[in-house]
């Protein structure tokens, strides 16, 4: 079984300061895991993908998370937030063993603020 | 964008009525799913096809009946809805692996479409 649990409904931050979304995991088999992204009135954008290659993963638009195998965590991070990035982002796990179904956390609505 | 389209955007309709939702990939990719977003839930996955088979079905009411034609086309079709079902419904695809091989496919997704059911 597997699942995922994002720590943090709404997180709050201001222009050019670091983001963290967090994210824990619960997986019986190797874990791939995923951040995706939704802007307002979107679809889900892929930021990046963990898939057991190396355990800190770079995405697009400056944002990257490390894997942590010992803490069942993969934490969304970036350095610098730009207004841009608001918007709800959801950490997805799923067992190699499972195919292709993935199961979704609850997502992190981010708020950047002036 | 991504590749995956969906039409239409929105769509408000009643309980009696009947109407499709349709979804197209450009990707070459042979599975394709069914998600619904209801508001403060997380993505439900409804339905999946691989190579025109539906391989998944999520216990979904059968108010939702899924039809793909071919491997870039995907259809939902809905009737005699609940105002309950009124969500984002989001497509999306990825390729199909052969069994054994320990990677998750990425899943591209569709914009959606925004379903009002009165």
């Amino acid at each position: 079984a597997q699942s995922v649990t994002q720590l943090d409904s709404h997180v709050s931050v201001s222009e050019g300061t670091p983001v963290l979304l967090r994210c824990n995991y619960s997986s019986s088999y190797s874990p791939s895991l995923f951040w995706y992204v939704q802007h307002p009135n979107k679809g889900l954008q892929l930021l990046l993908k963990y898939t057991s290659a190396a355990t800190l993963v770079k995405g697009i638009n400056g944002f990257e998370a490390e894997f942590k195998k010992s803490e069942t965590s993969f934490h969304l991070t970036k350095p610098s937030a730009h207004m841009s990035d608001a918007a709800e982002y959801f950490c997805v796990v799923s067992d190699n063993n499972a195919g292709n179904m993935l199961t979704f956390g609850g997502g992190t609505r981010l708020m950047v603020k002036p | 964008e991504t590749g995956v389209t969906q039409t239409p955007r929105h769509l408000v309709m009643g309980m009696t009525n009947k109407k499709s939702l349709k979804c197209e990939q450009h990707l070459g990719h042979n599975a394709m799913y069914w998600y619904k977003q209801s508001a403060k839930k997380p993505l439900e996955l409804m339905f999946v096809y691989n190579f025109k088979e539906q391989t998944e079905n999520n216990s979904v009411p059968s108010r939702f009946s899924p039809e793909c034609p071919n491997s870039s086309h995907l259809f939902l079709h809905l009737h005699t809805l609940q105002p309950e079902d009124s969500a984002l419904y989001l497509c999306a695809s990825s390729r199909h692996r052969a069994s054994g091989i320990r990677v998750t496919d990425t899943q591209y997704f569709g914009p959606g479409t925004r379903l009002t059911v009165l």
